[in-house]
């Protein structure tokens, strides 16, 4: 049983470019999280998803970020214009949410975005 | 909203010590997870500690919950250079969204 696959792994832009990255969680999950983690610090909540629908978004910056997670293929959290400030690794989990889960969430291996 | 934090930031210690990491959160909490972190790797899941007075231990690794104080330890018996790694630990958050607020992780460095 695979893990949460995100990709890619790592990510180059210049500033103005668009970054997406791509999460893909365990099979049988149907709730996707997004995280940041800037350079030693914690883990910041950003998005929570469910198959085309997005329940909780508070921790999106208000411009620029964008999240989906269509009813087919992987969850999409999509960068626009990109600012050296969103140079960091962006964390997917997933979890199952059924019946008596302990809300456990398996992360993804993160991407690492730099800009330049 | 729920502020997670942790203590110490940084810990040294050397083989065969004992020593806690101490987690202390500001609203209620029913479950409370640690995570391990290896530099430039992911988080993997230690222990989901769901009530009160929840005692949980692997290997070396121990971890409580104290939900009317506010406050989960892992305890870290006879440390072994393998354990170094960042731990976080993190709090539930909406019940209904499930989401985690992680404390701001200690880096635990043991010494050969």
């Amino acid at each position: 049983n695979a893990g949460v696959m995100q990709n890619p792994r790592h990510l180059v832009r210049r500033r103005g470019q668009e970054a997406r990255l791509r999460c893909s969680p365990m099979k049988g999950h149907s709730h996707v999280y997004w995280y940041r983690q800037l350079p030693e610090e914690g883990l910041k909540f950003m998005v929570y998803l469910q198959k085309e629908n997005i329940i909780d978004e508070s921790g999106m910056p208000k411009e620029r970020f964008s999240a989906e997670f269509p009813k087919e293929g992987p969850s999409i959290l999509r960068i626009q214009q990109v600012v050296r400030g969103d140079s960091a690794a962006y964390f997917c989990a997933s979890s199952l949410r059924q019946g008596r889960d302990t809300g456990e969430l398996f992360f993804g291996e993160g991407s690492r975005l730099t800009v330049l | 909203e729920l502020k997670v934090e942790q203590n110490p930031l940084f810990l040294s210690m050397q083989e065969g010590k004992n020593y806690t990491i101490y987690c202390n959160y500001s609203t209620t909490s029913d479950r409370l997870y640690w995570y391990r972190q290896d530099p430039g790797k992911s988080l993997e899941s230690l222990f989901v500690l769901l009530s009160n007075g929840a005692v949980k231990q692997e290997g070396r690794l121990m971890a409580s919950l104290d939900t009317k104080a506010r406050l989960s330890t892992l305890h870290i018996t006879a440390a072994v250079h393998d354990l170094s790694a960042t731990y976080f630990c993190a709090g539930i958050y909406g019940g209904a969204t499930n989401k985690l607020i992680f404390g701001t992780g200690t880096l635990l460095a043991v010494q050969p």
